[in-house]
């Protein structure tokens, strides 16, 4: 089976634009969760989307949204880019409520860097 | 409010044992988690505790007690690839979903 794909897994953006991620979850998993890692502030909740729901979200500025689509894979947005937002962006999927452990299966990640 | 420590790093030598340890402060409490991180890869999934007491799973082990907000991961018969960043979380009940709050990690250094 495959694994989470994010894409892309580099990108390179100047302060003031825009961009989108995407994830695709493993087959199956319903539910997509969007963190962000800095050196500084480690791995931080985004937001989470199940059946193309958001369900939780966490405590960034609405500069960040993202959506689910009907065959699970989501996608976020960051407008207006500061260099603050240089970051690895990890998503991850998971199949509630099957899944007791909670357990998310993490992609790659997409390398952002905003110069 | 919600917070989670854990050491910034430690450092050990090729088959001895290793203990990560993890404190947390959390309104609700509803499990915590262990992830291994290699530099540039994605985060792999290591333990879940939401009863107190020990799990063991081959050379891993956690440990959970609720009571004090403490949690650690032991690493026995060490090996050059444990050399990686160890991530706490903590599952929070009063979000919905699946939400992680993540400490900002350990980073382990196994030399031989």
């Amino acid at each position: 089976k495959a694994g989470v794909t994010q894409t892309p897994r580099y990108l390179i953006k100047t302060r003031g634009q825009q961009v989108t991620l995407s994830c695709s979850p493993i087959s199956g998993h319903r539910s997509v969760s969007w963190y962000q890692q800095t050196p500084g502030q480690g791995l931080q909740f985004l937001f989470e989307y199940f059946s193309e729901t958001q369900r939780n979200k966490g405590n960034f500025p609405g500069r960040f949204s993202g959506r689910q689509f009907s065959n699970s894979r989501s996608e976020m947005n960051v407008s207006t880019l500061e260099l603050g937002d240089s970051a690895l962006y990890l998503c991850a999927s998971r199949n509630p409520p099957r899944d007791s452990t909670y357990e998310q299966y993490f992609g790659p990640g997409t390398r952002l860097t905003v110069t | 409010g919600q917070n989670i420590d854990q050491p910034t790093e430690m450092t050990a030598t090729e088959g001895a044992i290793v203990q990560i340890n993890c404190t947390y402060q959390t309104s609700g409490f509803n499990g915590l988690f262990w992830y291994q991180q290699h530099a540039g890869e994605a985060p792999t999934f290591l333990s879940y505790n939401v009863l107190d007491g020990l799990e063991e799973k081959g050379r891993f082990s956690s440990f959970l007690s609720r009571s004090k907000g403490y949690s650690y991961l032991l690493l026995k018969e060490l090996q050059m690839k444990d050399s990686a960043s160890y991530l706490c979380a903590v599952r929070d009940r009063n979000q919905a979903g699946t939400a992680l709050i993540f400490g900002k990690g350990t980073t382990l250094s196994v030399s031989s």
